[in-house]
């Protein structure tokens, strides 16, 4: 098992780019996780999907978009990329809540620059 | 809001134990702790459930207080592999779909 993949590892961006960064998941996972990591500040939420076809918001959702078509992936899209956008984005999975315990299983990271 | 960590940086020799606190003022369904080595993805170690249940893992323990809102993190005998970046992700009770909303890290270093 691969467990969680991210594509890819590395991207410099030109302000006003756009990009996707692509997770995917083989543990059948429902749950699926955006973050992005800044240096002490932690890891904060982006964006987060609850199941195929469904997505919601986190803490810090402006200028980003996300889809889930296959249970399997979960896209990060960058419209207009910004230097304040410049960080390691971390996804990860873990199964529901109500069927077992649900430690979150993080893939590598894409560490992401925004000139 | 994002749950409080203590301390911030901790020095320890080989052999020493660790205290790491996470504090939150919410209502917490659960606590996850997480350690991640310099350039490399967080890595699971434990979580928590409420009602105070005490789990371990290996010589790496740790509590919830439910009523208190805080966990803690219990590193005995420390190894040079135990150095790295600790974090706690706190989950709210209700609708939260797993959730977590992550301190700022407490960064562990562990010499010979």
């Amino acid at each position: 098992n691969a467990g969680v993949t991210q594509t890819p590892k590395f991207r410099v961006l030109k302000t006003g780019q756009s990009m996707t960064l692509l997770c995917a998941q083989d543990m059948n996972h429902e749950y699926m996780y955006w973050y992005r990591q800044d240096p002490g500040m932690g890891l904060r939420l982006i964006h987060y999907s609850v199941g195929e076809g469904t997505t919601a918001k986190g803490e810090v959702p402006d200028g980003y978009n996300v889809s889930r078509l296959k249970k399997q992936n979960f896209l990060l899209g960058l419209e207009s990329a910004a230097p304040s956008q410049t960080s390691v984005y971390f996804c990860a999975s873990s199964r529901e809540r109500e069927t077992s315990y649900n430690e979150q299983f993080f893939g590598p990271g894409t560490r992401l620059t925004v000139l | 809001q994002q749950p409080v960590q203590s301390p911030q940086a901790v020095i320890l020799r080989e052999g020493e134990d660790a205290v790491i606190n996470c504090s939150s003022s919410k209502a917490l369904y659960s606590v996850h702790w997480y350690r991640q080595k310099h350039g490399e993805a967080p890595v699971f170690l434990m979580i928590l459930l409420k009602g105070g249940e005490q789990k371990g893992h290996d010589k790496i323990s740790a509590s919830f207080n439910e009523k208190k809102q805080q966990s803690s993190l219990y590193l005995t005998a420390s190894q040079l592999s135990y150095s790295g970046t600790y974090f706690c992700g706190t989950e709210a009770g209700g609708t939260s779909y797993g959730k977590l909303t992550f301190g700022q890290g407490t960064i562990l270093t562990v010499h010979p």
